[in-house]
């Protein structure tokens, strides 16, 4: 068990709909990191936040968003959902930045 | 942005045999990180590295950080079923003036290990 906690593990949902995915960090860490991972991509990185700052970002669209609150949680929103967005969506928290990153176990998104 | 190569992509091996694989990037990296996947699981960390040169080993595996800080590697020891993987290497940039502080991860070296 890494600390990392995410739910839902698994989400189906309809084309157009919007949802949210929830993270909570291991306590005491200050960063949060989501990323996408699809079959053919690898891990891709969406976006990183810092003790609720915005920090890094990668290749997210636009109808992707987050956030991460003053109790360190971070919610990553999608939003006018499409079949490709079906994924496996990751969140990873370390103490700062340039140390090493730990994963949650994941939610599984599937779009139908 | 910065990009990994990770290599090979895949591997067939027998068990007992020794693993090796490794990292390159386009830039200098200040950590450099391996992770072991399993399906439909989180990846989870292995091997930590913070310096150039750096040599750390956990258990059987043992990884390096290159001395230009722009590649690492990973060996398994006398490998066992229970190896069998997507292993992840992931690396973070040196600061460069902004806010780019992103983990970058390579595309994963699949091992399949026959006992």
């Amino acid at each position: 068990d890494s600390g990392v906690t995410q739910t839902p593990k698994h989400l189906i949902t309809a084309t157009g709909q919007r949802v949210t995915l929830r993270c909570s960090p291991r306590s005491g860490d200050l960063s949060v990191y989501w990323y996408q991972q699809s079959l053919d991509q690898g891990l891709q990185f969406l976006i990183q936040y810092y003790n609720g700052e915005e920090r890094a970002k990668g290749n997210i669209l636009e109808r992707f968003s987050a956030q991460q609150f003053p109790d360190l949680h971070s919610e990553l929103n999608l939003s006018s959902l499409e079949l490709g967005d079906s994924a496996l969506y990751f969140c990873a928290s370390s103490p700062r930045d340039g140390t090493e990153a730990f994963f949650g176990q994941g939610t599984r998104l599937t779009v139908v | 942005g910065q990009q990994l190569n990770q290599s090979p992509q895949s591997m067939f091996i027998q068990e007992g045999e020794d693993v090796s694989m490794n990292c390159t990037s386009s830039s200098i990296f200040n950590t450099w990180l391996w992770y072991k996947q399993d399906p439909g699981e989180g990846p989870v960390l292995l091997i930590a590295l913070y310096k150039a040169g750096e040599l750390t080993s956990n258990g059987r595996l043992t990884a390096q950080f290159g001395i230009t800080r722009k590649d690492s590697f990973l060996n398994i020891s006398a490998s066992i079923p229970s190896d069998v993987g997507i292993y992840f290497c992931a690396g973070q940039p040196i600061r460069s003036g902004g806010s780019n502080y992103k983990l970058t991860f390579g595309k994963g070296t699949l091992l399949t290990v026959n006992p």
